[in-house]
């Protein structure tokens, strides 16, 4: 069963600092990874999605590794703002048992940037 | 371009009392479609998800159904609404890889 999780929970920093969020999962037989962003209320915006035979990904202060041996992905976010304050969550599609796909989310990282 | 609607997007609804959240997809075709839930601390949880007109999987078993009518309509049904069916339910589609969702409706049962 795909696992997926984030750590830490919550993340605080002051602006302009480079960040980096981890997400690591558990069965490395994976379609692709996808990174979202979450404001309070709304629904996920995508932000970057790795492809399992892709090894990177970048749009614009976003850069996105995927290393699937290991299960592992990080979304790195440069010089930070404050309206990147948001909850990050990544989500792993695979093949779940029975041959359904499936698409399994991290609980997310709320993210804080302080002016 | 392709968008995804979603509504209502707040909801209060006594318990007992039934449940419809409906939910569409423009400017694509035979999209795979999905109803999520995210309740406080838990994540996301996947409902069910649809891979055509009639065709839906459920994922766990609770007190809720789908239904797919048309090909970009997904409608998401209780006959009897619970307490611990309050949470955020997000619609999503899947285009040939990334997956889109749509702003989210807010239920709460009291």
């Amino acid at each position: 069963k795909q696992e997926v999780t984030q750590i830490p929970a919550a993340l605080s920093v002051p602006e302009g600092e480079n960040l980096v969020l981890n997400c690591s999962f558990t069965d490395s037989a994976i379609y692709n990874l996808q990174w979202f962003r979450q404001d309070p209320g709304k629904g996920l915006t995508s932000l970057l999605l790795i492809q399992s035979s892709q090894r990177e990904q970048t749009s614009g202060r976003l850069n996105a590794s995927l290393d699937k041996s290991s299960g592992r992905s990080t979304l790195y976010i440069a010089a930070s703002q404050p309206g990147d304050s948001a909850t990050y969550l990544c989500a792993v599609r695979s093949i779940s048992q029975g041959g359904s796909e499936k698409l399994v989310f991290g609980k997310g990282m709320k993210l804080t940037v302080n002016p | 371009s392709q968008t995804i609607h979603q509504w209502p997007a707040t909801l209060v609804q006594p318990v007992g009392s039934p449940l419809s959240l409906e939910c569409t997809v423009e400017g694509t075709s035979n999209p795979n479609l999905y109803w999520y839930r995210q309740a406080a601390g838990r994540g996301l949880q996947l409902l069910f998800y649809s891979v055509g007109i009639g065709q839906i999987s459920s994922e766990v078993p609770q007190n809720l159904s789908a239904s797919r009518p048309q090909d970009r309509q997904f409608i998401l049904s209780s006959k009897k609404l619970l307490l611990s069916d309050s949470g955020f339910y997000l619609c999503a589609w899947r285009g040939t890889a990334t997956i889109y969702f749509g702003e989210g409706s807010w239920l709460t049962v009291v």
